[in-house]
């Protein structure tokens, strides 16, 4: 079963306490990104991997930081977090057409 | 840049009947790709449809069919059928290809959808 699996799903933390989520996909994907959600802004791209070592920035990147050691884990990094990134977090992972999403990840920061 | 637009914050519909959740987008590139997405309250986002721009036929999954009208740019949502487990946020997105082979999804603001009893 192709699956994109984020963890934690749910995680309150205090500002500055850094915190990695995880992203892994089963399905040999080059592409993964990353989505934050917040209300009224809808989903917005924060880091985006074609592959292995490849990283780049998205469209919101600051306070975060990603990595590409291996094609199936792309986790996103959060060195202090402060509370203007509490969000709802996305994992996706594509080829082609098909684009998979993580379940999400709640994170709150106070 | 690419844009999506969805006119509607919020839906209703008696179960059993059909809706139309509107998408219109914005964008100079000839070939795209529209996807239409379902977010229950639980957060995930549930893939339903794609559409092609270059796809002769409108897409249809089940009880979800893509009203693609190329030269309006829209592409609406159709439910058939609704069920009370189609109650959800429902969001329209774009592919937007980028220089160097990177690309991301552009997204509507959503939906929502209620289905009543």
């Amino acid at each position: 079963e192709a699956q994109v699996t984020q963890n934690p799903r749910y995680l309150i933390t205090v500002t500055g306490k850094k915190l990695t989520v995880t992203c892994s996909q089963n399905m040999n994907h080059e592409y993964m990104s990353w989505y934050r959600q917040d209300p009224g802004l809808g989903l917005r791209q924060i880091y985006y991997s074609m592959n292995v070592e490849v990283t780049d920035k998205g469209d919101v990147p600051e306070g975060y930081k990603v990595s590409r050691k291996e094609k199936r884990n792309f986790p996103l990094i959060l060195e202090s977090p402060s509370p203007n990134q509490t969000s709802l977090y996305f994992c996706a992972s594509s080829f082609g057409n098909t684009i998979y999403f993580g379940e999400g990840s709640w994170l709150t920061v106070v | 840049a690419q844009k999506i637009t969805q006119t509607q914050p919020g839906m209703f519909v008696q179960k059993k009947e059909a809706v139309t959740l509107d998408c219109t987008y914005d964008t100079s590139d000839p070939s795209y790709g529209l996807f239409w997405y379902k977010q229950p309250s639980s957060g995930e986002m549930i893939f339903l449809i794609y559409q092609g721009s270059y796809d002769q036929q409108n897409a249809t999954e089940g009880r979800y069919s893509l009203n693609f009208q190329k030269a309006r740019k829209s592409a609406n949502l159709v439910i058939s059928a609704s069920q009370l487990g189609d109650s959800a946020m429902y969001f329209c997105a774009m592919r937007d290809l980028m220089r160097g082979g990177s690309e991301k999804l552009v997204f509507g603001k959503g939906t929502k959808l209620t289905v009543n009893p």
